[in-house]
């Protein structure tokens, strides 16, 4: 398996720009979760989904941030605009549930974000 | 509310000097706890799942352990591949937190040869 896919491994943006950061979760995985990782934070979970539906996006930092999840193989997490407290490491992770058993999640090799 | 809180944030050892890294959590009704090797500029890297008080688990030099309110990355005769810093997780049983883990700040450790 190739595990969880994201692109791009590293991104640097202007200041107001937009920036779409894009992942593959395992193939057969029904949950995708989208995280934030900074020192000062550790990892946030931002929102995740079950079966491409929208659960919990009570992470989500602002407006500014929307993430959707098209089909079952992709999905994408948007900031628009971006600013400098936005530079952070991103990552996707995926699971399935499995009956009576906690839910491991397979993490992505993650999104290093600048925003100057 | 569910709370992770790992110690020491920081560790520096020998190489072959054994030692434990800690994970104190609260959770209303604990689903699973578990451990993460997180290398530089890598995403984390499952380790181990625990489910119940008692259970142990090892891999290679490492042994996982959970009481009822806290887990024990036990680490034997450490070598400097295994410098990398160590997340602690919990999932609870609620509903509201179907699929949601609540990660510790990490432990960083440093191998020296």
């Amino acid at each position: 398996d190739a595990g969880v896919i994201q692109s791009p491994r590293h991104e640097v943006t202007e200041m107001g720009q937009e920036v779409t950061l894009r992942c593959k979760p395992i193939s057969g995985h029904d949950y995708l979760f989208w995280y934030r990782q900074t020192m000062m934070r550790g990892l946030e979970l931002l929102i995740y989904f079950n079966n491409n539906v929208p659960i919990d996006d009570s992470g989500m930092p602002e407006d500014r941030f929307s993430a959707k999840m098209p089909n079952a193989s992709f999905s994408t997490l948007k900031i628009q605009p971006s600013e400098p407290r936005d530079s952070a490491v991103y990552f996707c992770a995926s699971t399935t549930r499995k009956a009576g058993a906690p839910d491991t999640q397979y993490f992505g090799p993650g999104t290093r974000l600048t925003v100057l | 509310e569910d709370q992770v809180t790992q110690s020491p944030e920081a560790l520096r050892l020998q190489e072959g000097e054994s030692s434990s890294l800690n994970c104190s959590y609260t959770v209303s009704g604990l689903r699973g706890l578990f451990w993460y090797r997180q290398d530089p500029g890598k995403g984390p890297e499952f380790l181990f799942t625990l489910y119940s008080a008692g259970e142990e688990k090892e891999k290679e030099r490492l042994k996982a352990t959970l009481t009822k309110k806290e887990s024990f990355l036990h680490i034997t005769a450490p070598k400097p591949e295994d410098s990398a810093t160590y997340l602690c997780a919990v999932q609870g049983r609620g509903s509201s937190n179907t699929g949601k883990l609540i990660f510790g700040q990490g432990t960083t450790l440093q191998v020296k040869p």
